[in-house]
């Protein structure tokens, strides 16, 4: 079955630090997206990216943060100067179309740790 | 903005009963509701979704009911199994492509 890969699946890094998180999404998928889960917390979106731009965006997702697809395969979300507060589990997904459905697809996640 | 939420955080079943998981949301413009299950460590999984033009659809063991009047839905589990145990969000798909998420209840399933 096709599914959403993630890299790293533990990142730890000092705050200030940039970081890059990078998914795989599944081939024919054509609509991509971030969320993140703080520890016990709800899954929260953050971004989606859509005909090689970003659609849609949440005030989470502020100046520090940037996704990027820089080839046919990849997606990534980069943070430039990682703080305390994001620590979390960051959750790439996909979806394509296909009679109507918009099922998202997740990855496994990639923790991410700030020191 | 407006939220999806739960009404309970933690749900207790005796293996073999019947599930129920609830969950309200705001948007009466949402036009698409899914049900994930997240298992400790692991990222949300697809379990059932339903649209608006519908008020119930069934899976294998699942049952989704949409109730718009007063914007409920509800995830039913029958036979609930060991494996069942693990974290229900329900997410609900504004007008365009946005998805919220509520904040999750989590099943535990009494072998």
């Amino acid at each position: 079955e096709p599914e959403v890969t993630q890299t790293p699946s533990h990142q730890v890094t000092q705050m200030g630090q940039e970081v890059i998180l990078r998914c795989v999404p599944i081939s024919n998928h054509l609509y991509f997206y971030w969320y993140r889960q703080i520890l016990g917390q709800k899954v929260e979106f953050l971004v989606s990216f859509y005909n090689n731009e970003i659609s849609e965006k949440s005030e989470i997702f502020d100046d520090q943060f940037s996704v990027e697809r820089p080839d046919g395969s990849n997606f990534t979300l980069k943070i430039r100067s990682t703080k305390l507060e994001d620590s979390a589990m960051y959750f790439c997904a996909s979806s394509g179309r296909s009679s109507g459905a918009n099922v998202l697809t997740f990855g496994a996640g990639s923790r991410l740790t700030v020191l | 903005g407006e939220s999806v939420g739960l009404h309970l955080p933690t749900l207790s079943v005796q293996e073999g009963d019947n599930s129920i998981i609830n969950c309200a949301y705001s948007n009466s413009a949402s036009d698409y509701f899914i049900w994930y299950k997240q298992e400790s460590g692991k990222g949300p999984q697809f379990i059932i979704d339903i649209r608006s033009n519908m008020d119930k659809r069934q899976g294998q063991r699942v049952t989704v009911l949409l109730n718009k009047t007063v914007k409920h839905l509800s995830l039913q589990i029958a036979a609930t199994q060991p494996g069942d145990s693990a974290v229900y969000f329900c997410a609900e798909q504004y007008p365009g492509n946005q998805f919220y998420f509520g904040t999750g209840t989590s099943l535990t399933v009494i072998p």
